[in-house]
């Protein structure tokens, strides 16, 4: 059981936008940044979005985050069949005496 | 271009300890503000994140794994370790390094990862 809560799965067609969301709580993404990870099949997982909203170098503008409360959303606009991955958000959670890093269960993306 | 690389045996028994390596290239593991783990993703599942350390030797573990986890960093060679001990078929994983900030800038870059079964 995950502490950030992730949909499992969502689709959409190729060209359309997708949302997917992450739920959390007030001891993790109430207040602190969150990230979002890119996994492609086979592969180790990349960073996509740091700090809620920013594109590190090299990440399309196509992919963009948000945050509001204690819930974040990673977007992804005109899909294309590469974007088929598992998406991970990820942030500090301070529930525990001594904090940890947490991260979601992951988002499949299927690309229809 | 920074670059990590995880090392170490791919299988290991069960009651034994899991002893990894991440070497670190294209950058100093001494930078400051930088800060150095391990992170974790058994089969099909998702990541957990194990631990990191600072380049002083500083070190920050998941609760959940504390007891049985120690991390090393040895500057000279540009390299962190993992060692997690008593390991069961539960610690069977991909092993993942990464270099990050404390609290922000998300985990970046990550090593290509190395797949630890636990078996006898």
């Amino acid at each position: 059981q995950s502490v950030l809560t992730q949909p499992p799965s969502v689709s959409a067609a190729p060209g359309q936008k997708v949302t997917i969301s992450c739920s959390g709580s007030s001891s993790n993404i109430g207040n602190n940044y969150v990230s979002w990870y890119q996994q492609l099949p086979g592969t180790a997982p990349k960073l996509l979005i740091y700090d809620n909203n920013k594109r590190p170098s090299g990440i399309p503008d196509r992919f963009s985050g948000s945050k509001s409360g204690t819930s974040a959303t990673l977007g992804i606009t005109g899909l294309q069949t590469g974007d088929e991955a598992d998406y991970y958000c990820g942030t500090w959670d301070s529930s525990l005496s001594a904090g940890r890093w947490v991260f979601g269960g992951g988002t499949k993306l299927t690309v229809l | 271009q920074l670059q990590l690389q995880e090392s170490g045996p791919g299988l290991v028994k069960p009651s034994e300890t899991l002893s990894l390596t991440c070497t670190v290239s294209g950058g100093s593991i001494s930078s400051s503000s930088y800060y150095w783990g391990w992170i974790r993703q058994p089969p099909g599942k998702g990541l957990e994140w194990i631990g990191s350390i600072y380049y002083s030797g500083s070190t920050y573990y998941n609760p959940s794994l504390k007891s049985r986890v120690t991390i090393s960093v040895d500057t000279s060679k540009n390299q962190f370790s993992l060692k997690l001990s008593s390991v069961t078929a539960a610690d069977t994983a991909v092993y993942y390094c990464a270099r990050h900030l404390w609290l922000t800038g998300g985990f970046d870059p990550w090593g290509q990862g190395t797949l630890v079964t636990v078996s006898s």
